[in-house]
């Protein structure tokens, strides 16, 4: 069975210093790897996904996430963060087979940034 | 944009009434599910379903049901609402067309007094 830890509970960051966010599974094959982000009181909105190929991967808002299948990791990392980028960032992982099996979500890391 | 929608964005309601949870997607999955939320913690799958007629509970225990009689229509119901299910319900949804990106809806909030 699949699973996800995201070790850092709380990260706090000051707006233009450079974030990442880690993000550990576990799972035998090849995964399907999420980044989501959650502002309060809404939905989950899909950043970023690895499926296969390049192992850095684009998303939207300026992230980008590296998959090391040696370190069983895809960390989130942007560059230069904005005070806008305060919210709930959750991993997740899927069996990369039929995707019958749901999504396993990690704990999520909460982003607080400051001036 | 995804085009999943859930009604009620938010819902008060007194202990002991039966209560129905909309959520309706455009996009023709197959596969949807329902988590529960609370505030600034992880999510918790409750139900989930792999198309039509097809309803499984998820890891976290919950008194809720669902029923899945057309494919983009996916309600939850309690029966009995009592305070211990003031939580936030997403709804969520995904298939192969769509590279099994899972999309969320926007949430309902529910508060049992």
């Amino acid at each position: 069975a699949q699973s996800v830890t995201q070790p850092d509970i709380h990260i706090t960051v000051s707006e233009g210093a450079s974030l990442e966010l880690r993000c550990n599974y576990s799972y035998g094959a090849t995964p399907y790897l999420f980044w989501y982000v959650q502002s309060p009181g809404q939905g989950l909105q899909l950043l970023l996904k690895y499926f296969s190929g390049d192992t850095l991967v684009q998303g939207i808002k300026g992230f980008e996430a590296e998959f090391k299948r040696s370190q069983s990791s895809f960390n989130l990392r942007k560059p230069s963060v904005h005070w806008s980028d305060a919210a709930e960032y959750f991993c997740a992982v899927g069996a990369g087979n039929s995707g019958n099996t749901p999504l396993v979500f990690g704990k999520g890391t909460r982003l607080s940034v400051i001036a | 944009e995804a085009d999943i929608y859930q009604t009620p964005r938010y819902l008060v309601i007194g202990t002991g009434k039966k209560i129905t949870l909309e959520c309706s997607q455009t996009m023709g999955h197959d596969k949807m599910y329902w988590y529960q939320q609370d505030p600034g913690m992880e999510l918790h799958l409750i139900h989930y379903s792999y198309g039509v007629n097809s309803t499984e509970k998820g890891d976290l225990s919950s008194e809720s049901t669902v029923s899945r009689i057309r494919t983009e229509h996916f309600p939850l119901t309690l029966e009995s609402a009592r305070p211990s299910h003031t939580s936030q319900y997403l709804c969520a949804s995904r298939s192969r067309e769509h590279s099994y990106e899972q999309y969320f809806g926007p949430g309902t909030r529910l508060t049992v007094t």
